[in-house]
C-alpha cells in the first residue's frame, strides 16, 4: 500500500525561486495537510484542506499557496522561496468526513527535504 | 489555546531499560491524544491513542494512559529494543476546532545502546 506519497525527496533551490511539492494519497481521504518540521520546533500545520474543494490557513501560511487538485492529491507551493523556508515538509492525510467532527488519526508521508540557499 | 509540551531530549538509555517520556497539554476541549514515532529518514508513524479520560493506548510494547486530571499522557515502556531508537512526538487533536489538525510536542530522540 502506497499510502501517502511526497515529491520530490530532497530539492535545493536559490532565494527566490518557485517549487511545488506534490503530495498523493491513495486511501480515499478526505482530509490533507501539510507540515512543516524544524529542529526543536516540532511539526507546525501550514494549510489544510478539510474536503476536496476547500482550503484553510494553519499556523503558518506565511510564504505558501497550496491546491486541493482533486479528492487524492494536495500540492504546496512556494513562490519565492527565501532561506528560512528551509525545513523538512511532510504531508498528511485522515478520514475526517467533511460534515462531521473526527478524531481520526493522520497518515503521514516520508517527508520532502527542502533547502534554500 | 491548544498545546503540547513533552519532555526534552535526547534520551539514551540501554537495551531492555525503562523508558518513560512525559507529556503534558493544554486544550480548549475535550481533546484526543496521540503518540506519533519518526524513525531516521521516514514520515510519523502513529504508535498509540486514547481519546477519552483513562483510555489506555498500547502497541509494540508501549503504553499512555489519558489522565484528564494531571492532563498528562506519558509515553511508557517496560523494556526497551535498539530498534526502538527515534523520535517520538506527543500530539492532541481537539475535535471542537473543526480542523482535525494535530497540535506537536517538540519531539524526543532516544537513543538504545546494546
Amino acid at each position: 500500500n502506497a499510502g501517502v506519497t511526497q515529491t520530490p525527496k530532497f530539492q535545493v533551490l536559490k532565494t527566490g525561486q518557485s517549487m511545488t511539492l506534490q503530495c498523493a494519497q491513495d486511501m480515499n481521504h478526505n482530509s490533507m495537510y501539510w507540515y512543516r518540521q524544524d529542529p526543536g520546533m516540532g511539526l507546525r500545520l501550514i494549510y489544510y484542506s478539510a474536503s476536496e474543494g476547500t482550503t484553510d490557513k494553519g499556523e503558518v501560511p506565511n510564504g505558501y499557496n497550496v491546491s486541493r487538485l482533486n479528492k487524492r492529491e494536495f500540492s504546496l507551493r512556494l513562490e519565492s522561496a527565501a532561506p528560512s523556508q528551509t525545513s523538512v515538509y511532510f504531508c498528511a492525510s485522515s478520514d475526517h468526513p467533511p460534515s462531521q467532527l473526527s478524531n481520526q488519526p493522520q497518515h503521514f508521508g516520508d517527508g520532502t527535504r527542502l533547502s534554500i540557499l | 489555546g491548544n498545546s503540547v509540551t513533552q519532555m526534552e531530549g535526547p534520551v539514551t538509555l540501554s537495551e531492555e531499560a525503562f523508558l518513560t517520556i512525559n507529556c503534558t497539554y493544554t486544550a480548549t476541549g475535550y481533546p484526543s491524544l496521540f503518540w506519533y514515532v519518526q524513525y531516521p529518514g521516514e514520515g510519523l508513524q502513529l504508535l498509540l491513542k486514547a481519546t477519552k479520560a483513562d483510555d489506555k493506548g498500547s502497541n509494540k510494547g508501549f503504553e499512555a494512559t489519558y489522565r484528564k486530571e494531571t492532563t498528562s499522557f506519558h509515553l511508557e515502556k517496560g523494556s526497551v529494543q535498539v530498534s526502538d531508537s527515534a523520535v517520538y512526538f506527543c500530539a492532541l487533536i481537539d475535535p471542537q476546532t473543526g480542523a482535525n489538525n494535530l497540535f506537536f510536542g517538540t519531539g524526543t530522540r532516544l537513543t538504545v545502546i546494546p
